[in-house]
């Protein structure tokens, strides 16, 4: 238990479906992030939110609108995605958003995400 | 562009034995570098960090780092089967906020 909880934790969707992946820290961080990670690539940045104001945003396609309500909660809206966006979409939060001396990021579960 | 390199492996070593996990990076500049560990199907957990050149111990881990060659890496004393995943090497700081990471080591320890 990492204190950042992901859900679902499985989803499979169609091309034309619109779902949400969620996601919810306890550690009273101030930055959340969203990951993908995908086979034989490097851990991809896709979204940074710092105290609820997105700060990143790494040229992802319109079809991942992420939104952050408040600095405990953010969702990943999906809408339709591609069969390559499948793959493992991983929340994360840290103390501040700077990846200085002493701030760590702690990762969620993960939501392995299926297009079909 | 901002790199940070890894062999992707596999390294398979024996129980016992010390596995070494080599990585290097791009941004002279970095100050901050991490060791996760991902097992197959899993989130990657964070199991070391270190700022400052030299060693850094936390029980059978050792993280190492040389900014001058840029250049760290982990030494697991006493490998264990269950030490087998994937390592990721993360750096961030410089001039670039953010963390990067490499693709990943998948290690193996034999019994």
């Amino acid at each position: 238990e990492t204190g950042v909880t992901q859900t679902p934790r499985h989803l499979v969707m169609g091309m034309t479906n619109k779902k949400s992946l969620k996601c919810e820290q306890h550690l009273g961080h101030n930055a959340m992030y969203w990951y993908k990670q995908s086979a034989k690539k490097p851990l991809e940045l896709m979204f940074v939110y710092s105290l609820e104001e997105r700060v990143e945003n790494n040229s992802v396609p319109s079809r991942f609108s992420p939104e952050c309500p408040n600095s405990s909660h953010l969702f990943l809206h999906l809408h339709t995605l591609q069969p390559e966006d499948s793959a493992l979409y991983l929340c994360a939060s840290s103390q501040e958003r700077t990846a200085r001396t002493g701030n760590t990021i702690y990762f969620g579960e993960g939501s392995w995400l299926t297009v079909v | 562009q901002k790199e940070v390199e890894q062999n992707s492996g596999p390294l398979s070593v024996p129980e016992g034995a010390i596995a070494s996990l080599n990585c290097t990076y791009s941004d002279r500049g970095s100050q901050s570098f991490f060791w996760y560990r991902q097992y197959s199907g899993k989130s990657p957990e964070l199991i070391m960090f270190i700022y400052s050149n030299g060693d850094k111990e936390d029980g059978r881990f050792t993280a190492q780092l040389n900014k001058a060659s840029q250049y760290v890496s982990l030494l697991i004393r006493d490998s264990q089967p269950s030490d087998s995943a994937t390592y990721l090497c993360a750096v961030g700081g410089g001039s670039n906020y953010k963390l990067t990471f490499g693709k990943g080591t998948l290690l193996t320890v034999n019994p």
